[in-house]
C-alpha cells in the first residue's frame, strides 16, 4: 500500500514570495506522483505529474516539483505566488504498474497568499 | 476540451433515503474512479471500473453500489443514507493507466 504525508497543513505567504509545499510518500513499489489543486467549492485540478524521466517536472500556473527517490519526496515549488494561488493543494500517489491506478492522497496543504 | 461531467451537482436527501450519482467520463476514457471527500478531509478512494468491470474496491460501505455502463458512464447508488454520508463525491476518468481527470463533484447533504 502507498501513503502520503504532507508535512504542513497550512502555509501562509505574502504575495510575490516563493513557496514550497512539502510531500513525502511511502511505497514498496514504483509509483506515479501528482499534485492537484482545489479552489474553494470546486473540484480537483491537476497541477503536474511525475510518471518517469526527468525528475524535475513543470506544471500549470508556474508550479514545478522535483521527484527525489532517495528521500521519497515530491515537493511543490513556485518562485513567486499570486493572491489567486490561494487554495488547497493535495499530493497524491498511485502504483506505476499493474492494472489499478487508484490515487492515495495526502491530507492537503492550505496555501494562503496574503497581500 | 471535454471534461468529466457529474450530475447532479448538489443533492439534498433525508436519512434512510436513496441517492444516485452519475458520472460521464471524458470521451475515449475507459476507466472510472469514485472518491469521497468529507468536510475538511482528503479524497478517499471508493471504487473503480475498467471496461465496465469493477477493477478495485476501497472503503466503500456495503450500502453503496456502483456500475459502469456500455457507454462508459458510471452510477454510484447509495441506499439507507446516513448523516455521515454527507460529502463531496468525485468521479475521475482516465485512459488505461493514464492520468486521472476529475469532475466538479456532487455535493451530497443528508439531513
Amino acid at each position: 500500500a502507498q501513503s502520503v504525508t504532507q508535512l504542513d497543513s497550512q502555509v501562509p505567504v505574502f504575495e510575490e514570495a516563493p513557496v514550497e509545499l512539502r510531500c513525502n510518500y511511502s511505497s514498496s513499489v514504483s509509483v506515479y506522483l501528482f499534485w492537484y489543486v482545489q479552489y474553494p467549492n470546486q473540484g480537483l485540478q491537476l497541477l503536474l505529474k511525475y510518471l518517469s524521466g526527468s525528475t524535475l517536472v513543470k506544471g500549470i500556473n508556474g508550479f514545478e516539483a522535483e521527484f527525489n527517490k532517495s528521500q521519497t519526496s515530491f515537493h511543490l515549488r513556485k518562485p513567486s505566488v499570486h493572491i489567486s494561488d490561494t487554495a488547497e493543494y493535495f499530493c497524491a500517489v498511485s502504483k506505476s504498474g499493474g492494472s489499478n491506478y487508484k490515487l492515495t492522497f495526502g491530507k492537503g496543504t492550505l496555501l494562503t497568499v496574503n497581500p | 476540451a471535454a471534461g468529466v461531467i457529474q450530475s447532479p451537482r448538489h443533492l439534498i436527501k433525508e436519512k434512510r433515503e436513496t441517492a444516485t450519482l452519475k458520472c460521464y467520463p471524458i470521451p475515449r476514457h475507459d476507466t472510472v474512479y469514485w472518491y469521497q471527500q468529507g468536510p475538511g478531509q482528503d479524497p478517499q478512494f471508493l471504487i473503480s471500473f475498467y471496461e465496465k468491470m469493477q477493477s478495485d474496491k476501497g472503503s466503500i460501505p456495503d450500502r453503496f453500489s456502483a456500475q459502469q455502463f456500455s457507454d462508459y458512464h458510471s452510477e454510484l447508488n447509495m441506499s439507507s443514507l446516513e448523516l455521515g454520508d454527507s460529502a463531496l463525491y468525485f468521479c475521475a476518468s482516465s485512459s488505461t493507466g493514464g492520468t486521472q481527470y476529475f469532475g466538479p463533484g456532487t455535493r451530497l447533504l443528508v439531513l
